[in-house]
C-alpha cells in the first residue's frame, strides 16, 4: 500500500515551458487535491476533485488545469510555465474519515 | 470563507521542555480539526486531529484541545524531543455543501535543541 505517490520529485523548466505533475493514490479515496507550498505561506489550495468526473477551483487556480483521469488519479497541468509557480506541490487524497493523506512533494523551479 | 491564524510561527525549545502551538479559526460551522507535521523534505502527515463535539483528545505525548465557543484549538507537546523538530500546521474543516475542503494555517517551525 503505497499510499498517494507523486512523480516528478523534482523538475527545471524555462519560462512558457509545459509539463503535467502526476498524482496516484491507492486508497479508494473520492476526492483529490492539489496544493502549492510557499515559504510563510501555509498551503494553498490549487485545484481539487470531490469524485471521479468533477473538479473545481481552489484558491490560486489561474495558470493551472487538472485532470481526473480515474478514481486513482490526478494530474496538474501547467501550460506556459512562469517563474512565480516555482513552488513545492502537494497532492493530497481524503477517505470517508476526513483523514488527508499527502505525497511526498514535487519541487519545481522555473527559470 | 474560512480564515485560519497559527501562531507563532517560529518555537525554539530544550529537549524535554513542552510546547503550545495556536490556531483560530472564524468559521463557526468548521467541525473537523486535523493538526500535520511536516519534516524537511516531505510531505505534511496528520498526527493528531478533532472533531467539534470533543474538548480534549490526547495520544501519549502529544494532546490537543478545542474551544468552540472562543473558536480556537491548540497543540501540546510534552517532554519534547529533537525529532519532534518539524514545521506543524494546523487545519479547519467545515463540510458544507458536501465539499471537504480544508484551510490551513501557515505553520509553526518548532525546534527543540538538545
Amino acid at each position: 500500500n503505497a499510499g498517494v505517490t507523486q512523480t516528478p520529485k523534482f523538475q527545471v523548466l524555462k519560462t512558457g515551458q509545459s509539463m503535467t505533475l502526476q498524482c496516484a493514490q491507492d486508497m479508494n479515496h473520492n476526492s483529490m487535491y492539489w496544493y502549492r507550498q510557499d515559504p510563510g505561506m501555509g498551503l494553498r489550495l490549487i485545484y481539487y476533485s470531490a469524485s471521479e468526473g468533477t473538479t473545481d477551483k481552489g484558491e490560486v487556480p489561474n495558470g493551472y488545469n487538472v485532470s481526473r483521469l480515474n478514481k486513482r488519479e490526478f494530474s496538474l497541468r501547467l501550460e506556459s510555465a512562469a517563474p512565480s509557480q516555482t513552488s513545492v506541490y502537494f497532492c493530497a487524497s481524503t477517505g470517508r474519515g476526513d483523514e488527508q493523506y499527502f505525497g511526498p512533494g514535487t519541487r519545481l523551479t522555473v527559470t | 470563507g474560512e480564515n485560519v491564524e497559527q501562531h507563532p510561527s517560529t518555537l525554539s525549545v530544550q529537549e524535554g521542555d513542552s510546547a503550545v502551538i495556536k490556531c483560530t479559526y472564524s468559521d463557526s460551522a468548521s467541525n473537523y480539526f486535523p493538526w500535520y507535521k511536516q519534516e524537511l523534505g516531505k510531505g505534511p502527515q496528520l498526527i493528531i486531529d478533532i472533531r467539534s463535539n470533543v474538548g480534549e483528545k490526547k495520544d501519549q505525548r502529544i494532546a490537543v484541545t478545542l474551544n468552540k465557543t472562543a473558536k480556537h484549538f491548540s497543540l501540546h507537546i510534552t517532554e519534547t524531543q529533537p525529532e519532534d523538530s518539524a514545521v506543524y500546521f494546523c487545519a479547519a474543516i467545515g463540510q458544507g455543501g458536501g465539499s471537504y475542503i480544508p484551510t490551513f494555517g501557515r505553520g509553526t517551525s518548532l525546534i527543540v535543541h538538545p
